[in-house]
């Protein structure tokens, strides 16, 4: 198994440029997530889907848009890229939300380190 | 909304030595998770709890969740060069939200 793969993993992007970071797991697992992490901020959730065709959104959404069409992958696109979204950014998959009862471990991808000039 | 406060946000350390960060959360937790990310590198989960007051030991590193299920220590005897990192706790709330620590950063003087 691959686990959670992303790509790419280092982008510089311009104000105002559009792109998507790819997101994928070999798990099969329902439920993904994306985070950023700032210094001293922690890991904060953007979105998050409980599986295909399901996505909801996180602590701070804004600027940023996802689609789940396959249980394998949840690409994350930033619109109109601004300075305040240079972060490293971590998808994050688990078996389930926790409600089954059963481990709800969250399995992170390599990260991708964007910078917005 | 839930709030998991960590501290401290740094520790340096020296080889050998033991320390502990610990975990507050604003709410009633149904479980706490810890990880740790190796400088450059990312998250990796290291255990969960779930029961009030379960201790869970992994080699030199013990874990412990409060009666209440608002707490959560991380303590380390023993320190080494490759316990350097950032160590983070997740608190799962009952509403299935899952809201990280700003982790406490370690690092460790030969």
């Amino acid at each position: 198994n691959a686990g959670v793969t992303q790509t790419p993993k280092f982008q510089v992007l311009k104000t105002g440029q559009s792109m998507t970071l790819q997101c994928a797991q070999d798990m099969n697992h329902e439920y993904m997530s994306w985070y950023r992490q700032d210094p001293g901020m922690g890991l904060r959730l953007i979105h998050y889907s409980v599986g295909a065709g399901i996505t909801d959104q996180g602590e701070v959404p804004n600027g940023y848009n996802v689609s789940r069409s396959t249980t394998e992958d949840f690409p994350l696109r930033l619109l109109s890229a601004a300075p305040s979204q240079t972060s490293v950014y971590f998808c994050a998959s688990s078996y389930s939300r926790g409600w089954s009862g059963g481990t709800d471990t969250q399995y992170f991808g390599p990260g991708t380190r964007l910078t917005v000039l | 909304g839930q709030q998991v406060m960590q501290i401290p946000q740094y520790q340096h350390v020296q080889e050998g030595e033991d320390f502990t960060t610990y975990c507050n959360s604003s709410t009633t937790l149904s479980n706490i998770q810890w990880y740790k990310q190796r400088p450059g590198g990312h998250p990796v989960f290291l255990i969960q709890l779930v029961k009030s007051g379960e201790v869970k030991k992994q080699k030199r590193l013990t874990f412990q969740f409060g009666e209440a299920k608002k707490n959560s220590s991380l303590h380390i005897t023993a320190t080494q060069t490759t316990d350097v990192g950032t160590y983070f706790c997740a608190g799962r709330s009952n509403d299935y939200k899952l809201s990280f620590g700003a982790g406490t950063t370690v690092t460790v003087r030969a």
